[in-house]
């Protein structure tokens, strides 16, 4: 059973544009969710997170969005740029186990 | 330059030979983990190790052993190898104190069994 869905598995979206990545999770118990950005053949690399305890977590284009209610967490980025072209992961962890569930990729285009 | 060293980068392998893929990190990190990555499912944990000699066992440890019996390594061990292993492999590693808790990933590891 699957914890951790990202259901598109790919998106396309002209520079300058938003881009908005979309993940859900199923276990109530989750309260820490991260972002990677994985280019190919390179290890995943962390871009941002966000505790149970907000809704919104910024860092420059970055802008992360935690909907507890309907466990659902976003992912903008604001303005898209051919560079962030990659595979983006969403996971989540229960409180201090370190023990992340992923989901399974949306890959990102970025058109110029 | 802080970061997580895997080795090798590529291995081919026969069914049934032994093999270990060796992991370093150079951030005193006490939390280390294993991860494959396979399409369609994304990145799923192995083990995971949270100290010295403290291991456990993450979603899908069949086939796989591991030790941590220094805190910079975390080497994964394939006794056995068979062809449903092929994978991309990644070792990763967090302080665990950090505002984010994020994960710093190697290069990975593409194992392919024959």
């Amino acid at each position: 059973d699957q914890q951790v869905k990202q259901n598109s598995p790919s998106l396309s979206v002209q520079e300058g544009r938003i881009s908005i990545l979309n993940c859900d999770y199923t276990n109530s118990m989750f309260d820490y969710f991260l972002w990677y950005k994985k280019y190919p053949a390179e290890g995943p690399t962390f871009l941002i997170s966000i505790s149970s305890i907000k809704d919104k977590n910024e860092d420059g284009r970055f802008t992360v969005f935690l909907n507890k209610s309907a466990k659902h967490l976003s992912l903008h980025i604001v303005p898209s740029q051919p560079g962030d072209s990659a595979v983006y992961f969403c996971a989540a962890s229960g409180s201090g186990t370190y023990k992340y569930i992923f989901g399974t990729g949306t890959r990102l285009k970025v058109l110029a | 330059e802080a970061q997580v060293t895997q080795n090798p980068r590529y291995l081919i392998t026969v069914t049934g030979k032994k093999l270990t893929v060796t992991c370093s990190q150079n951030m005193n990190h006490e939390y280390m983990s294993w991860y494959r990555q396979d399409p369609g499912l994304g990145l799923r944990q192995i083990y995971y190790s949270m100290n010295v000699e403290v291991t456990d066992k993450g979603d899908v440890p069949e086939g796989y052993k591991v030790s941590r019996k220094e805190k910079r390594n975390f080497p994964l061990i394939l006794e056995s190898p068979s062809p449903n292993q092929t994978s991309l492999y990644f070792c990763a590693s967090t302080d665990g104190t950090t505002s984010n808790y994020g994960y710093t990933f190697g290069s990975g590891t593409r194992l392919t069994v024959v």
